[in-house]
């Protein structure tokens, strides 16, 4: 899977929109970008995903560049329970069998302030 | 929703010892995973499976084996546990679908192997 780059953590305040970045330069035209997120002590649990068009579903919305070379997450309204490391990837459609397994950077650890 | 079980989410076993771990799905996936997750190393994929009595070795195989008699289960074992395997041990799930391939885990085993 291509290499993706993200801030090592970020900051918000409850309730507040938060907007975490994703670059992914290197992406080629058969890529999905996809966001994963791990509360602690959690198993990593399925965010988003999209290939070329903005995406929302209840949990966040995908804003994704003309260009796709990068991507942004976004938490409309923060509460406590989405302080989590934060993944985005890569994930070739063509691929499949061991590739279909996940590999995730370090991610973005999302704090939030009450 | 999805829903993903595993068996326990807290361990404790002693070096050399036979160790069975279990998760079940509930959503009919034809894909199941199981991983491995270490600080500084992320997430490892261990072996696959795609269909039942099918399995793949995954990125880190060795001191591990699989079964999958039934679809909606899929277990580890570490035939002859040893210190190095303290980890926490994550199940996944995928339905067969190339255009989203969007895993879903279970809450994670923390095994301690002293």
């Amino acid at each position: 899977d291509a290499k993706t780059t993200q801030p090592n953590s970020m900051e918000s305040n409850e309730e507040e929109p938060v907007h975490l970045p994703c670059n992914h330069s290197t992406i080629s035209g058969t890529d999905y970008i996809h966001w994963y997120r791990q509360l602690p002590s959690q198993g990593p649990e399925y965010v988003i995903h999209g290939l070329t068009s903005n995406v929302n579903n209840r949990m966040a919305s995908l804003a994704i560049a003309e260009d796709r070379k990068s991507s942004t997450l976004i938490l409309h309204r923060a509460t406590l329970r989405d302080a989590a490391v934060y993944y985005c990837i890569l994930r070739d459609r063509n691929s499949g069998g061991g590739a279909d397994g996940l590999t995730f950077g370090k991610g973005t650890h999302l704090i939030i302030q009450p | 929703d999805v829903k993903v079980t595993q068996s326990s989410r807290y361990l404790v076993k002693r070096t050399g010892e036979k160790v069975f771990l279990e998760c079940v799905q509930d959503m009919d996936h034809e894909n199941m995973f199981w991983y491995r997750q270490d600080p500084g190393l992320g997430l490892r994929l261990i072996y696959f499976s795609y269909d039942v009595k099918m399995k793949e070795k995954g990125d880190i195989p060795e001191g591990y084996s699989v079964s999958r008699e039934k679809k909606e289960r899929f277990s580890l074992i570490l035939e002859s546990a040893s210190t190095n395997q303290t980890s926490m041990y994550l199940c996944a799930s995928a339905v067969w679908d190339k255009a989203s391939r969007e895993q879903y885990f279970g809450p994670g085993t923390r095994l301690t192997v002293t």
